[in-house]
């Protein structure tokens, strides 16, 4: 049973450019968490989806970034005309329906570089 | 707002010795608790939780932590440290929103010498 993948692990953007990062959940898995980890800091919740819907985009934000995770496929988190601050490590974390008892189990990570 | 707070930066331990990676949380109602392990260029790996039940919460590779409802706090513990325990750990409560969304602390690094 794999674990969540994410490709690619290492991407590098001219500022301006578009970065497409993807994410594919654990088997069985229907919820999907992306977060970002700016250095010297944790983790900061993104946005939370689930098959063709958006139910969190609290931490999202409003400008140049949007995600989503359709009915076939894995869920993308894309960042439009990336800027020297969008620079950080970007990790999906997937679950199994059910809240309170279920551990996220996370990615080993997108680190996007824009130069 | 929920918050979790790791007041420590770095933790140096000798090889052999107890460590103790401090966490406290700012929650309403109950928490719902989780420590996390990131190694050097990896994601995070999920090490125990607490939801309900003893105060003392057994994980992966020989760690526990302590809930401690009054003092609100929940320390990552380990009876004897070893130099493959060096790595970032994080602690997270989960979001009243009711999802797996956790809130993180900044993260502790933790580095034991031979």
């Amino acid at each position: 049973n794999a674990g969540v993948m994410q490709n690619p692990r290492h991407l590098v953007r001219r500022r301006g450019q578009e970065a497409r990062l993807r994410c594919s959940p654990m088997k069985g898995h229907s919820h999907v968490y992306w977060y970002r980890q700016l250095p010297e800091e944790g983790l900061k919740f993104m946005v939370y989806l689930q098959k063709e819907n958006i139910i969190d985009e609290s931490g999202m934000p409003k400008e140049r970034f949007s995600a989503e995770f359709p009915k076939e496929g894995p869920s993308i988190l894309r960042i439009q005309q990336v800027v020297r601050g969008d620079s950080a490590a970007y990790f999906c974390a997937s679950s199994l329906p059910g809240g309170s008892n279920t551990e996220a189990f996370f990615g080993q990570g997108t680190r996007l570089t824009v130069v | 707002a929920q918050s979790v707070a790791q007041p420590e930066d770095q933790v140096n331990v000798a090889e052999g010795n107890p460590l103790t990676v401090k966490c406290t949380y700012s929650v309403s109602g109950n928490p719902y608790l989780f420590w996390y392990v990131q190694y050097p260029n990896r994601g995070l790996q999920f090490l125990l939780k607490y939801i309900t039940g003893d105060n003392l919460v057994k994980g992966s590779y020989g760690f526990e932590a302590e809930f401690n409802k009054s003092q609100t706090s929940f320390h990552l513990k380990k009876p004897s440290a070893l130099v493959s325990d060096s790595a970032l750990y994080f602690c997270a409560v989960r979001d009243i929103r009711g999802y797996s969304t956790l809130t993180f602390g900044k993260g502790t690094m933790l580095l034991v010498s031979p």
